[in-house]
């Protein structure tokens, strides 16, 4: 069966400074990796996600991550924070795309300190 | 391209009662899923469909029946409501399998039951 553990349920980090949300995952295939945002009172927007091909993933708002099979990681990370990024992160995996739905970490809370 | 809707936004129910949340797609997605969210727990996935007239059971699927007669629309049924399923509900839709494979989210359903 598949597992996310996303460490760490608030992660407080000041304006500008670096984003590291962490994420890792069991599966027993090559899994797809997603992580997802959800701002307060609203539904859960897709940041980016991993198929197959570059281990570097790029995605919305300046978020990009990095997947790691040899330490089946897949942390999100961005250069500088900014105030509107405070929401709550979710990493999900799944074995066939989403087709048989997604299995999420319990999430991750960004606080932004100006 | 209204995307995924789900009716109704709020919801307060006794014990026992019975209701039905709707949630409907206008991408053509094959694709379909209804998830509870539930504090310090992420979301966790109650039943999904792979398109019409195919259901199956996610995680918790004990308390709610799913039927999928048509493509677009997708009604989680509660038969006897619980406090313990005091939460909010989201319905996701997703295109297949393959690179085409992002879950897109309504904006959730909160439900009480007293």
């Amino acid at each position: 069966a598949q597992s996310v553990t996303q460490l760490g349920s608030h992660v407080s980090v000041s304006e500008g400074a670096l984003v590291l949300l962490r994420c890792n995952y069991s599966s027993s295939v090559p899994p797809y990796l997603f992580w997802y945002v959800q701002y307060p009172n609203q539904g859960l927007q897709l940041l980016l996600k991993y198929t197959t091909g570059a281990t570097l993933v790029k995605g919305i708002n300046g978020f990009e991550a990095e997947f790691k099979k040899s330490e089946t990681s897949f942390h999100l990370t961005k250069p500088s924070a900014h105030m509107s990024d405070a929401a709550e992160y979710f990493c999900a995996v799944s074995d066939q795309g989403g087709a048989d739905g997604l299995t999420f970490g319990k999430g991750t809370h960004l606080i932004i300190q100006p | 391209n209204a995307g995924v809707t789900q009716t109704p936004k709020f919801q307060v129910l006794k014990t026992g009662q019975s209701m039905t949340l709707q949630c409907a797609q206008d991408m053509n997605h094959e694709y379909m899923s209804w998830y509870r969210q539930d504090p310090g727990m992420g979301l966790r996935l109650i039943h999904y469909s792979v398109g019409a007239g195919i259901t199956d059971q996610g995680e918790v699927p004990n308390g709610y029946n799913v039927s999928r007669s048509t493509t677009e629309d997708f009604p989680l049924r509660l038969l006897s409501a619980a406090p313990s399923q005091t939460s909010v509900y989201f319905c996701a839709s997703s295109y297949s399998q393959g690179a085409y494979n992002e879950a897109f989210f309504g904006q959730g359903t909160r439900l009480t039951v007293v």
